[in-house]
């Protein structure tokens, strides 16, 4: 199944801002947008934003979300340590009537 | 609070199946699709399929058809994911998610491992 496509790796240091990158096609992300999740080593994901860019509540403001055709982003500013994980796009593919992943992009907080 | 339970560990034989439950609470459970997501060890997220706990209804990715199954039991708020044919490509932590838009809450992950 075709999936999502995300930079397998993102360096950047404390208290920088970090844009992860997500391109799916007009069935996925550019239909109802992308879901963004992140994950702790050895933790269930956990949702940071879903259709680009509403926020759970509990989620800091941190954390922004945005779509422009095919690609969405995510947006993490003021980087902390703890903001080192791996970060997951996902969209539901209309044409596959399947949720699709992206491969992940590991942030590290240098 | 929601939650979502699932049950433990499994080491399952080659061409075994497995079946893993997830039990929710803290919500309506007829109110929102329950999916499996599973991790292969040291790999990212691979989407299973969806249930609808109101009527039952199902979704299957395309990989897993005709070897995945899932079920529900209203009276319990328990969805289960029954994977049969089992290889060692199947060791993998499985999860349930709660679907809101994406997947907002998810179980605490079942190990299953496939060794002869």
């Amino acid at each position: 199944q075709a999936g999502l496509t995300q930079p397998p790796s993102v360096s950047k240091g404390l208290r920088q801002t970090a844009t992860l990158t997500c391109t799916g096609n007009s069935n996925s992300v550019g239909n109802e947008g992308a879901a963004w999740l992140q994950q702790h080593q050895g933790h269930p994901p956990k949702l940071l934003s879903y259709r680009s860019n509403n926020r759970p509540s509990g989620i800091s403001e941190r954390f922004s979300a945005s779509r422009s055709g095919n690609t969405a982003s995510l947006t993490i500013s003021g980087l902390q340590a703890e903001d080192e994980a791996d970060y997951y796009c996902s969209a539901w593919d209309s044409s596959l009537s399947a949720w699709v992943f992206g491969g992940g992009t590991k942030l590290t907080v240098l | 609070q929601v939650q979502l339970v699932q049950s433990g560990a499994e080491v399952k034989k080659p061409g075994a199946s497995v079946k893993v439950s997830c039990k929710a609470s803290g919500y309506t459970f007829t109110s929102h699709f329950l999916h499996w997501v599973r991790q292969a060890p040291g790999q990212g997220l691979e989407w299973m399929g969806l249930i609808s706990p109101s009527d039952g209804g199902t979704a299957y990715a395309e990989q897993f058809q005709g070897r995945v199954i899932l079920t529900r039991d209203t009276s319990t708020s328990t969805v289960y994911m029954e994977l049969s044919s089992l290889t060692s490509e199947d060791t993998a932590v499985y999860y349930c998610a709660r679907e809101l838009g994406g997947h907002d809450h998810w179980g605490q992950g079942t190990l299953v491992t496939v060794s002869s």
